[in-house]
């Protein structure tokens, strides 16, 4: 069973482009959303949390649909910088499992000149 | 700022020598995690753990794993025999407490088994 789901991508787009990726969960007791970006070998880092009333993080926006159990990262006018993996990352907590992340397989964002 | 730092950067090691993997969590932290990630594939979950036991555990974590927080400060992954199958990259992660949800990641070891 996979816990988490993404766009396969890879997407390849323009700078300045505004581009968005999908995910799904398939346990409703997750408790927690985020998406995290990977670099080449690098470690996940946290990009932003996800709230039920969806937020925003100066270019990036994260919203989430728990009866869909759907979980959506769109991030505007795109920079090279921003060329990394993100993934989609579900955190369950309830009793004995005190925070593990189940991650997604990522989506690969190459952003180009 | 503060951070989660492992050693070695990189490991090569024969198949069915031990291993031990070493992370310094960020100090005041109370969660400790140990995740791996075989190349292609995605960030796995291994252990978790919390007041000096582990409190979770996945599939992939059998008998040849083990973890320890020897000195307050130390938390490591130990692989008794090594295999093939656990050549990956290894990320330690800490947590501050139960009340913030954020997992700090630590830059990895490279483990390759020959």
């Amino acid at each position: 069973r996979k816990e988490v789901e993404q766009d396969p991508g890879p997407f390849n787009v323009p700078e300045g482009a505004t581009v968005a990726f999908n995910c799904t969960y398939s346990n409703s007791a997750s408790q927690s959303f985020f998406w995290y970006r990977q670099d080449c070998r690098k470690e996940p880092k946290l990009l932003m949390s996800v709230y039920s009333s969806g937020n925003e993080d100066g270019r990036f926006t994260a919203q989430l649909n728990r009866a869909s159990q759907y979980i959506s990262l769109l991030i505007r006018d795109s920079k090279l910088s921003d060329s990394a993996t993100y993934l989609c990352v579900v955190m369950a907590d309830r009793g004995s499992t005190l925070g593990r992340l189940y991650f997604g397989r990522g989506t690969q964002l190459t952003v180009w000149p | 700022e503060p951070e989660v730092t492992q050693t070695p950067s990189h490991q090569v090691t024969q198949m069915g020598q031990e291993v031990i993997l070493r992370c310094v969590p960020i100090s005041n932290h109370l969660y400790f995690y140990w995740y791996r990630q075989i190349l292609g594939q995605k960030v796995e979950f291994l252990v978790s753990f919390y007041n000096n036991e582990i409190s979770e555990k996945s599939e992939i974590f059998d008998d040849q794993f083990s973890v320890e927080r020897p000195d307050g400060s130390n938390f490591t992954l130990k692989i008794r025999s090594t295999k093939l199958e656990d050549s990956a990259m290894y990320f330690c992660a800490s947590r501050l407490d139960r009340l913030y949800n954020e997992q700090f990641f630590g830059p990895g070891t490279r483990l390759t088994v020959l």
